[in-house]
């Protein structure tokens, strides 16, 4: 097990432009988590899903944001007509769900700059 | 609203001696977890030490401790020993039970010096 892998590392986008991350989580967790981070701040809770459903979303979140995590496994983040505002690092993380004091196990992120 | 409060934006530790970072937070909760998280410099996130709030006993990992305050609302880390390796930003976190959403707070740089 290689932990939680995010892809792309850093990606550079032109405002306006969708963009789409990655993250496959360890493969026996079945929760994973997005958030976001700007320089020198705590991670922002944006999403997270138990399997395959999407159990909360960050009402910060607007509408140009959506993640799915279709069958359970991988996730992707999806941004709509970026914004220079947008321009942050994207983490992902994923827990086991036992009911108790798990920890998360995060990736290494997708650094966005919009441009 | 559940939040973490970190109220020291840097805190410097001569190598081998202890520091003591502090953390803060606001619940209505009485079940609930309370986490320390290290992120090195361009490095990924790792869990350093986790406390239920349930358990009256402080956790302890190695050199790692906490002081849990659960009246106070307070989650100190203590770091003896401080070493090289030790630098990092460090994130106190707050999860209610039963539920996923971790909430960071704003962070603590360490500095370690020789």
């Amino acid at each position: 097990d290689t932990g939680v892998s995010q892809n792309p590392r850093h990606k550079i986008t032109k405002r306006g432009q969708n963009v789409t991350f990655r993250c496959d989580p360890i493969s026996e967790h079945n929760r994973l988590y997005w958030y976001r981070q700007t320089l020198g701040q705590g991670p922002e809770f944006l999403t997270y899903f138990q399997n395959e459903a999407q159990l909360e979303k960050s009402r910060l979140l607007s509408d140009r944001f959506s993640a799915e995590r279709p069958k359970g496994s991988f996730s992707t983040l999806e941004i709509q007509r970026t914004e220079q505002g947008d321009s942050a690092m994207y983490l992902c993380a994923s827990s086991p769900w036992t009911g108790g004091a798990e920890g998360y196990t995060f990736g290494s992120g997708t650094r966005l700059t919009v441009v | 609203a559940q939040t973490v409060t970190q109220s020291q934006p840097e805190m410097s530790v001569q190598e081998a001696e202890t520091v003591t970072l502090s953390c803060t937070y606001d619940t209505s909760e009485s079940d609930y977890y309370l986490f320390w998280y290290k992120q090195p410099p361009s490095r990924q996130m790792i869990l350093v030490i986790r406390q239920e709030a349930y358990k009256q006993q402080n956790a302890t990992e190695n050199r790692f401790s906490v002081n849990f305050q659960k009246a106070a609302k307070s989650f100190s880390l203590k770091i003896s020993d401080s070493q090289l390796g030790d630098a990092a930003m460090y994130f106190c976190a707050y999860r209610k039970s039963n539920t996923g959403k971790l909430i960071f707070g704003q962070g603590t740089t360490l500095q370690v010096k020789p």
